[in-house]
């Protein structure tokens, strides 16, 4: 598998709370921002995304807030299973610009 | 439908030689993306292929980092000559034209310079 960041953010959680992982980002021109899990030997997998015209939006126990006026994003994660433990990347673009721009990463670990 | 797929997933070689890494889109993507994630940092982007065309290549480091997408098909990312700061894992993505579509992401190959 990948090798482990040696300054990546970790968060732990008990099986069954939920995650909320948080996400900064700096353009204020950006106006779409993608979640991405990374599992360990695995690619980034889009989990969800949502469009700055909006500030929430929800999937299958996942939700994506939104916050422009600080540039804020984070993924909230309802009854955390030990199958979300991964590296979770925000990313993010703007109109015009395909490239991806990724935030760090947070290390979630599930805890049994 | 198979997704994207890197070729090889591992490769270790001395400093000083070459590595080509080999990425095949989804197909019908005309978008191909390369990124990369070095010393566990986060994953920054390289470059973009629009079909057979470069549109973006402002992450590219250095004159060493050659990509290439003959035919618009399948892209090849060549390490001449490779340094030890080019460890790392790196990404292809593709996507479909238009608009903000998602990117699919290959497994990555791991580049390890020694």
């Amino acid at each position: 598998g990948e090798s482990v960041g040696l300054h990546l953010p970790t968060l732990s959680v008990q099986e069954g709370d939920n995650s909320i992982i948080n996400c900064a980002y700096s353009n204020s021109a950006s106006d779409y921002f993608i979640w991405y899990k990374q599992e360990s030997g695995k690619g980034p997998q889009f989990i969800i995304d949502i469009r700055s015209n909006m500030d929430k939006r929800q999937g299958q126990r996942v939700t994506v807030l939104l916050n422009k006026t600080v540039k804020h994003l984070s993924l909230q994660i309802a009854a955390t299973q030990p199958g979300d433990s991964a590296v979770y990347f925000c990313a993010e673009n703007y109109t015009g610009r395909r490239a991806l721009t990724f935030g760090s990463g947070t290390r979630l670990q599930v805890q049994p | 439908e198979a997704g994207v797929t890197q070729f090889p997933s591992h490769s270790v070689i001395e400093k000083g030689q070459t590595v080509t890494l080999r990425c095949d889109p989804i197909s019908g993507h005309d978008n191909l993306y390369w990124y990369r994630r070095v010393m566990g940092k986060e994953i920054k982007f390289l470059l973009h292929f629009v079909k057979e065309s470069k549109q973006d290549e402002s992450g590219m480091p250095n004159n060493r980092f050659l990509a290439e997408r003959t035919g618009g098909t399948y892209s090849t990312l060549k390490v001449q000559p490779a340094e030890l700061e080019d460890s790392g894992v790196y990404f292809c993505a593709s996507s479909q034209v238009g608009g903000n579509t998602e990117a699919f992401f290959g497994q990555g190959t791991r580049l390890t310079v020694v």
